[in-house]
């Protein structure tokens, strides 16, 4: 079945500092991949997306690239500001499989950015 | 910037209790979900609901779970009989056609004692 892994958290980083948070997945078909984001109190927003390999996603200094080969959609950013800090989730939706679209999440990965 | 509304924020509960968690859906959305996350898991499907019924729905929504949309602008989802695990932060979302964004709501987050 369609799973998703990312890397436990916290991920604790000083401005400035470059971002890494892996995510690989399993999937049936060609599935669409995402990262949402979760700001302290609020819900989940989508930060940026790829439908098909070799995409890549970008938002707010954000990218990942849908890499077939070797199943991974990793986040990274340049250079990281303290308003940064929330819970990336990583996703995977399969356009084609099952009646409605459903997200398969990973767990999430707190990143706490420090002045 | 339309946005999708939980009611309550937090509700806390006693083993054994019934509780209708509340989501006010974007206006022209069609589809609409609800997901889970228990503390520290991953955030899970629970069910899918399209045209007023439901359209898919994983293992975890069994026959203590029920939703509906009574009014036609509430997505209600209903937990009869709670128990400790159901413990959880329940989120609704919603979207406009099957491949497009997905918009959540901030959470309700479900205490049961």
């Amino acid at each position: 079945g369609n799973s998703v892994t990312q890397m436990e958290g916290p991920v604790t980083l000083s401005e400035e500092a470059f971002l890494t948070i892996n995510c690989t997945y399993t999937a049936t078909g060609y599935p669409s991949l995402f990262w949402y984001v979760q700001y302290p109190g609020e819900g989940l927003q989508l930060l940026l997306k790829a439908t098909k390999a070799d995409d890549k996603g970008s938002n707010k200094g954000f990218e990942a690239t849908y890499r077939k080969e070797t199943t991974s959609f990793h986040l990274e950013k340049g250079s990281v500001q303290v308003s940064d800090s929330a819970v990336y989730f990583c996703a995977l939706s399969d356009p084609y499989g099952g009646a409605t679209n459903k997200l398969i999440f990973g767990t999430g990965t707190l990143l706490a950015v420090q002045p | 910037e339309p946005e999708v509304t939980q009611t309550p924020s937090h509700q806390v509960t006693q083993m054994g209790q019934e509780v209708i968690l509340r989501c006010v859906p974007i206006s022209n959305h069609l589809y609409f979900y609800w997901y889970r996350q228990i503390l520290g898991q991953k955030v899970e499907f629970l069910v899918s609901f399209y045209n007023n019924e439901i359209s898919e729905k994983s293992e975890i929504f069994d026959d203590q779970f029920s939703v509906e949309r009574p009014d036609g602008s509430n997505f209600t989802l209903k937990i009869r009989s709670t128990k400790l695990e159901d413990s959880a932060m329940y989120f609704c979302a919603t979207t406009g056609g099957r491949n497009t964004e997905a918009f959540f709501g901030q959470g309700t987050r479900l205490t049961v004692v």
